[in-house]
This record gives C-alpha cells, sequence and structure tokens, in this order.
C-alpha cells in the first residue's frame, strides 16, 4: 500500500524557511509520477504549490515566485519542500501527494500543520 | 491562470435529496477535472477523476458530469458520512487550481 507522510515543525518563525519532508513508502519515487505538495490554508482555500517529477524535473506555481524549492533524496524515498521569507500568510496545513498519470492526486499524506507566528 | 468559480460555498441536505456541487472553469479544460471529499481532521479523497470517471473504491452514488465549462459533482441518496467539504481541482494547466470549497452538511 502507497503511503505518504509529512513531517517538519509546526512552527516557524517570519522571514525564516519552511522545511517539510514527505517520506514515501510502497512505491519508489523514481518508478514514476509526480510528487506534489499542496496548503489548505485557513478558511478552506487549498492552493498547489508544485512537484517534483520521478526523473527530478521541478514544476512550481508562480504565486510562489523564487520562494520555492522541492527537491528529493531518492536513497531515502523522500521528497522535501522549502518555502523561503515565510509570513503568516503562509499559516497552512501542508500536504504531499502524488499525482498520478490520471492527472488527479490520489494519494495524499495525512497533512501537517505549520504556523508562522513570532 | 484557469479560475475555478465553485458553488455553493455550503449546502444542508437531506438524505432523500439529490446533492449537486458545480464548478465553472474561466476557459476550457478538455475535462482535466478532479473531485475530492476532506473530512474534518482528514486529508482529502479523490472521488471524481476526468471530469466523469469514478475512482477506486468510490461508492456509485457518487457521479461527475459536464456541460460546456461547467462540471459538476452529483451525490445521489447521499449517507451522513458524506458530510464533509468537497473540491475541483483543474489540471489541464499549471498552475493547477482549485475551486473554494463546497461545504456539505447532511440532515
Amino acid at each position: 500500500e502507497i503511503q505518504l507522510q509529512e513531517s517538519g515543525p509546526g512552527l516557524v518563525k517570519p522571514s525564516q524557511s519552511l522545511s517539510l519532508t514527505c517520506s514515501v513508502t510502497g512505491y519508489t519515487i523514481t518508478s514514476g509520477y509526480d510528487w506534489s505538495w499542496i496548503r489548505k490554508f485557513p478558511g478552506n482555500k487549498m492552493e498547489w504549490m508544485g512537484y517534483i517529477s520521478y526523473s527530478g524535473s521541478t514544476n512550481y506555481n508562480p504565486s510562489l515566485k523564487s520562494r520555492i524549492s522541492i527537491t528529493r533524496d531518492t536513497s531515502k524515498n523522500q521528497f522535501f519542500l522549502q518555502l523561503n521569507s515565510v509570513t503568516t500568510e503562509d499559516t497552512a496545513t501542508y500536504y504531499c501527494a502524488r499525482w498520478d498519470t490520471i492527472a488527479a492526486l490520489d494519494y495524499w499524506g495525512q497533512g501537517v500543520m505549520v504556523t508562522v507566528s513570532s | 491562470d484557469i479560475q475555478m468559480t465553485q458553488s455553493p460555498a455550503s449546502l444542508s441536505a437531506s438524505l432523500e435529496e439529490i446533492v449537486t456541487i458545480t464548478c465553472k472553469a474561466s476557459q476550457g479544460i478538455d475535462d482535466y477535472l478532479s473531485w475530492y471529499q476532506q473530512k474534518p481532521g482528514k486529508s482529502p479523497q479523490l472521488l471524481i477523476y476526468d471530469a466523469t470517471s469514478l475512482a477506486d473504491g468510490v461508492p456509485s452514488r457518487f457521479s461527475g458530469s459536464r456541460s460546456g465549462t461547467q462540471y459538476s459533482l452529483k451525490i445521489s441518496r447521499p449517507q451522513v458520512d458524506d458530510s464533509g467539504i468537497y473540491y475541483c481541482l483543474q489540471s489541464y494547466s499549471t498552475p493547477n487550481t482549485f475551486g473554494a470549497g463546497t461545504k456539505l452538511e447532511l440532515k
């Protein structure tokens, strides 16, 4: 069974960087598909942040401009989110998910709530 | 960016009703549209992909359709367990964009 699990700090100070890890079991991330980050803001708005493909290419939401980076560690079957220069508007629940060939997100992690506050 | 206008924002329905949630795309998206259900404290679950295809394990009371650039999710004879927030997502072009969500309460 494919499982994804996010981990990382729940509290980040403004202007610092947010770093999260998504650990994948049951499937090797270099075998196929795109591996995504999505966030849900207070008030329920959802935002697609970007993905890293099985080949290592990336695609980011332009709204995040140069603040976002998605990388991976293939030896650990993990991929990562780094969001720089965070503000309180980055407070959200962050999810990692698999982007299937059917152009849908078919497996999701349980989510991690991140609060940006001093 | 493609805008997905989802309605209604909230909905209270009885178990005998047919529930319909719609998402209108700001341009054609060639049926690259999926629907998700999210229950409190849980991650979203895929219900429908390619606008009309039922995801594995999803009950047949859920269905998807399209009319022009408006996409609909229908729940026939909903159950109490179907309460939650429903989202549409377009994957025709990046940035992929979600609808604003519909909070469904079953009474």
